[in-house]
């Protein structure tokens, strides 16, 4: 059965810190992983999509990194901003990569304090 | 350039009753995702269309549910005789294509009574 687990549940930080979210997976045959960020009441918002040979993608002041091998995947958050605040969200596509097909994680609820 | 549009977003309904939620891709978009967030809970894949075609409908349940992608107008994502499990929030995402990058509307948060 796919799966896709997030650590931690939740997190809280002080603004302007550094933060990093895990990710790992079951998803077989792997395609893609993607990150997205969804505020509360909001839908989510694509933050990066990795293939299978790529190891870093970084979007602003967010970095995700992959190992295909070890099937994880991690976010990184770089001097946190309160709008920071949010769930991210680890998807994972299986098969052919088709949008049908991915698996969703249940989320890592960040909170950014002053 | 608007982004998916869905409504309306937050619907109650009692026990026994219809809930319609529509879902307007965003421009330039043929392919149209359902899925069902439950609270604490990921986001459920539930049904995958393209204009006037269910493509998968894998994850939706066989009874009371049903969507549509009309040639002309929203998806639709119709629900039956509504029970209080159903209460949840329902998001639709649209692509350009089947493996491209997917662009969620703002949800349409059911409450059953």
């Amino acid at each position: 059965k796919n799966q896709v687990e997030q650590s931690p549940q939740s997190l809280i930080i002080l603004e302007g810190k550094n933060c990093t979210l895990q990710c790992n997976y079951t998803v077989s045959p792997f395609s893609n992983l993607r990150w997205y960020k969804q505020d509360t009441g909001r839908g989510p918002v694509s933050l990066t999509i990795m293939t299978f040979s790529e190891n870093t993608k970084s979007n602003g002041r967010y970095t995700a990194t992959l190992d295909a091998d070890t099937k994880q995947s991690s976010l990184h958050i770089t001097a946190s901003q309160l709008s920071d605040s949010a769930s991210y969200i680890c998807v994972v596509s299986a098969g052919t990569g088709t949008a049908s097909k991915l698996t969703f994680g249940t989320g890592t609820r960040l909170q950014v304090t002053l | 350039n608007a982004g998916v549009m869905q409504n309306p977003r937050h619907l109650v309904r009692r026990r026994g009753q219809e809930a319609r939620l529509r879902c307007s891709p965003m421009k330039g978009h043929s392919h149209v995702y359902w899925y069902r967030q439950l609270p604490e809970e990921g986001l459920k894949f539930m049904v995958y269309l393209q204009k006037e075609n269910i493509i998968d409908e894998s994850g939706m349940p066989k009874e009371r549910f049903s969507a549509e992608f009309p040639k002309e107008g929203p998806s639709i994502l119709r629900i039956q005789q509504v029970v209080r499990g159903d209460s949840a929030a329902y998001f639709c995402a649209s692509s350009r294509l089947n493996t491209g990058e997917l662009f969620f509307g703002e949800g349409s948060r059911l409450t059953v009574l």
